[in-house]
């Protein structure tokens, strides 16, 4: 089954402990990326990458960092995570964003708590 | 980019169809209209997209107005299980974003 896979699905941490949220796509497609969905924010994108090794910042980069050294995998990582960043993030990928009529595919959601 | 207009909220029967409209006065001949439907505690999941014509899948029927600056989802009976947030989106022809809106949160009496 096509499939995007977030995990944890769950957690919650304190603030400064490094976390890592790992995102996980079996489509084969090249681009993947993150948001992250705050009440009243709606979906705003954090990072995105191109391909294996070519990443981006999005909007709200701040706070996080990426990487992408295999194509199905594209973690998303907290190094010193505060409580502003408790959010539900989601992780999408698609076959190549530059293309309007691809569909985009996104993971169930990993719901992060700092305290 | 060029914005979207959806109603905060919609009401429909079970069985009954549901017209979810949207409003993009500024759309650009290139932009793709796309609908993706947010269930309750999971990520968005893709529904339809068009470009000019009216389109049809297993899951609804979108509706393109002729000067594209308006469109409906058409849900043909809704159940539910389709009780989520619409979110109507622009895809331009170049870009790397999914840029979500407010959409319309659907709930879906019995």
């Amino acid at each position: 089954e096509a499939q995007v896979t977030q995990n944890p699905r769950y957690l919650i941490t304190v603030t400064g402990k490094k976390l890592t949220v790992t995102c996980s796509q079996n489509m084969n497609h090249e681009y993947m990326s993150w948001y992250r969905q705050d009440p009243g924010l709606g979906l705003r994108q954090i990072y995105y990458s191109m391909n294996v090794e070519v990443t981006d910042k999005g909007d709200v980069p701040e706070g996080y960092k990426v990487s992408r050294k295999e194509k199905r995998n594209f973690p998303l990582i907290l190094e010193s995570p505060s409580p502003n960043q408790t959010s539900l993030y989601f992780c999408a990928s698609s076959l190549n964003p530059g293309l309007a009529g691809v569909v985009w595919f996104f993971g169930p959601g990993t719901r992060l708590t700092v305290l | 980019d060029a914005k979207t207009t959806q109603p905060n909220s919609m009401e429909s029967n079970e069985e009954e169809p549901v017209h979810l409209p949207c409003n993009h006065s500024t759309i650009s001949g290139t932009d793709y209209i796309h609908w993706y439907r947010q269930l309750p505690s999971q990520g968005p999941e893709y529904v339809i997209h068009g470009l000019t014509s009216n389109v049809n899948n297993r899951m609804a029927s979108l509706a393109i107005a002729e000067d594209r600056k308006s469109s409906t989802l058409i849900l043909h009976r809704a159940t539910l299980r389709d009780a989520a947030v619409y979110y109507c989106i622009l895809r331009p022809l170049i870009g790397n974003d999914m840029r979500f809106g407010a959409g319309t949160r659907l709930t879906v009496k019995p």
